[in-house]
């Protein structure tokens, strides 16, 4: 088993709707988990940390899980431009700044 | 700086031939790490620091990659003898501790 896995995708959606990724992971000592948003093999851009209460910015909101070891990434009325590929990143028990990717689940909008 | 700078951005060596990548992580940040990025997305850890000591070299393939990160100089990530299979896009990443900043990546090609 992966120690951090999410569904490829492609998720294909109509603009306006509500697309929801699930990210699982085995450490359960795991402590800080984060989506990042990759465009077309650029650079990985933090779109989100996540925290246990749950957070949310604009059209994105992120749970997490610690007794089902996931987490999520809701994005409400989705745009064009919110088409890329979303990475999961979990950080290792603290004190070893390490971090497990999941390999992206990859999210395209169309018109 | 207020963004992790990598150079060159694309880099052609043949096999056999050393390559060396370079990044300045943001300025403040104690934790650079190294990832590399083949096509099937996966981010594979190759090495991090904390300022100018080795943190966690376990995904560095130590006969042909060697990195430094010296005072007052960039990072560097060195590859001696490039083969096929490192060609990847390799992204380099600063933390204060908690999220991680890439820099734009280095794509290496080796022909």
């Amino acid at each position: 088993r992966k120690e951090v896995e999410q569904d490829p995708g492609p998720f294909n959606v109509p603009e306006g709707a509500t697309v929801a990724f699930n990210c699982t992971y085995s450490n359960s000592a795991s402590q800080s988990f984060f989506w990042y948003r990759q465009d077309c093999r650029k650079e990985p851009k933090l779109l989100m940390s996540v925290y246990s209460s749950g957070n949310e910015d604009g059209r994105f909101t992120a749970q997490l899980n610690r007794a089902s070891q996931y987490i999520s990434l809701l994005i409400r009325d989705s745009k064009l431009s919110d088409s890329a590929t979303y990475l999961c990143v979990v950080g290792e028990p603290s004190g070893t700044y390490k971090y497990i990717f999941g390999t992206g689940t990859r999210l395209k909008v169309l018109a | 700086g207020e963004e992790v700078a990598q150079t060159p951005k694309h880099l052609v060596r043949g096999e056999g031939q050393k390559a060396k990548l370079y990044c300045a992580p943001i300025k403040g940040h104690s934790y650079v790490f190294w990832y590399q990025q083949v096509l099937k997305n996966e981010f594979k850890f190759l090495i991090s620091f904390q300022n100018e000591n080795v943190f966690d070299e376990t995904g560095m393939p130590k006969e042909r990659f060697s990195a430094k990160c010296l005072p007052n100089s960039p990072c560097s990530l060195e590859i001696q003898a490039t083969k096929l299979e490192d060609s990847a896009v390799y992204f380099c990443a600063s933390s204060p501790g908690g999220e991680l900043f890439f820099g734009e990546g280095s794509r290496l090609t080796v022909l």
